[in-house]
C-alpha cells in the first residue's frame, strides 16, 4: 500500500503570512493528489484537486504542486478563517495532517 | 444542491453489531463510487470502504475487511455500512461521502454520525 507522509504536523504562523505544508508519497502517483481543509467539529471539504487544480469557490491564496512522490499545498497569504487541518490524500490514504494555527 | 445525510450511528458493546445508513440527494447517485471514511477522536481520515456504481467492486481497509460490509441501493439513492464484530478502536464518526473521477477525489462529505463501542 502507498503511504503518505505530510509534514509538518502542526505549525503556526502570522496573518499575511506564507504557509507551506509537504506531502510525500512512499511511490510515485503521477498528479493523483487532493488536499482537504477541516475545521474543528466539521466534515472535511476538498481544496485541490489532482495536485493543483483549485476546487470551484476555494480562494485563490490556496494552491498546490509537485509530481511523482512529492507535494506541496501552499496558503499564499494566511487568513484567521484559514486555521484548520490539513489532509492531503491519494486514492484511500490520508496524510496525518497538518494543524495550522495563527501566532 | 448534493446532500449526504447519515444515519445509524450510536453505542453499541464490544462485540456488537451496527448498520449506518446514507441517503443521497442531489446527483445521480447511481453513476459515483461511494465510500465510507471515519475518523476517530482526536485524530486523522482513514477511508475504511468503497464501492463502485453498480455495486459489483468494493474495497475495505485492512482494519475492517472480513467485519464491514458496504452495500448500496441505487433505486433508494442510499449507502450502507453494516459493522459487526466492532471494537473499541472502531469508535469514531463516521463520514458518507461521493467521490468522483472514478474514486479519486472526494468532493462531498456528510455530517458524520458518531459511533461509540464501549461497555
Amino acid at each position: 500500500d502507498i503511504q503518505m507522509t505530510q509534514s509538518p504536523s502542526s505549525l503556526s504562523a502570522s496573518v499575511g503570512d506564507r504557509v507551506t505544508i509537504t506531502c510525500q508519497a512512499s511511490q510515485d502517483i503521477s498528479n493523483y493528489l487532493n488536499w482537504y481543509q477541516q475545521k474543528p467539529g466539521k466534515a472535511p471539504k476538498l481544496l485541490i484537486y489532482g495536485t493543483s487544480n483549485l476546487e470551484t469557490g476555494v480562494p485563490s491564496r490556496f494552491s498546490g504542486s509537485g509530481s511523482g512522490t512529492d507535494f506541496t499545498f501552499t496558503i499564499s497569504s494566511l487568513q484567521p478563517e484559514d486555521v484548520a487541518t490539513y489532509y492531503c490524500q491519494q486514492y484511500g490514504t490520508f496524510g496525518g495532517g497538518t494543524k495550522v494555527e495563527i501566532k | 444542491e448534493v446532500q449526504l445525510v447519515e444515519s445509524g450511528g450510536g453505542l453499541v458493546q464490544p462485540g456488537g453489531s451496527l448498520r449506518l445508513s446514507c441517503a443521497a440527494s442531489g446527483f445521480s447517485f447511481s453513476n459515483y463510487w461511494m465510500p465510507w471514511v471515519r475518523q476517530a477522536p482526536g485524530k486523522g481520515l482513514e477511508r475504511v470502504a468503497n464501492i463502485k456504481p453498480d455495486g459489483s467492486e468494493k474495497y475495505y481497509a485492512d482494519s475492517v475487511k472480513g467485519r464491514f460490509t458496504i452495500s448500496r441501493d441505487n433505486a433508494k439513492n442510499s449507502l450502507y455500512l453494516q459493522m459487526n464484530s466492532l471494537r473499541a478502536e472502531d469508535t469514531a464518526v463516521y463520514y458518507c461521502a461521493r467521490d468522483r473521477g472514478g474514486a479519486t477525489t472526494i468532493d462531498y462529505w456528510g455530517q458524520g454520525t458518531l459511533v461509540t463501542v464501549s461497555s
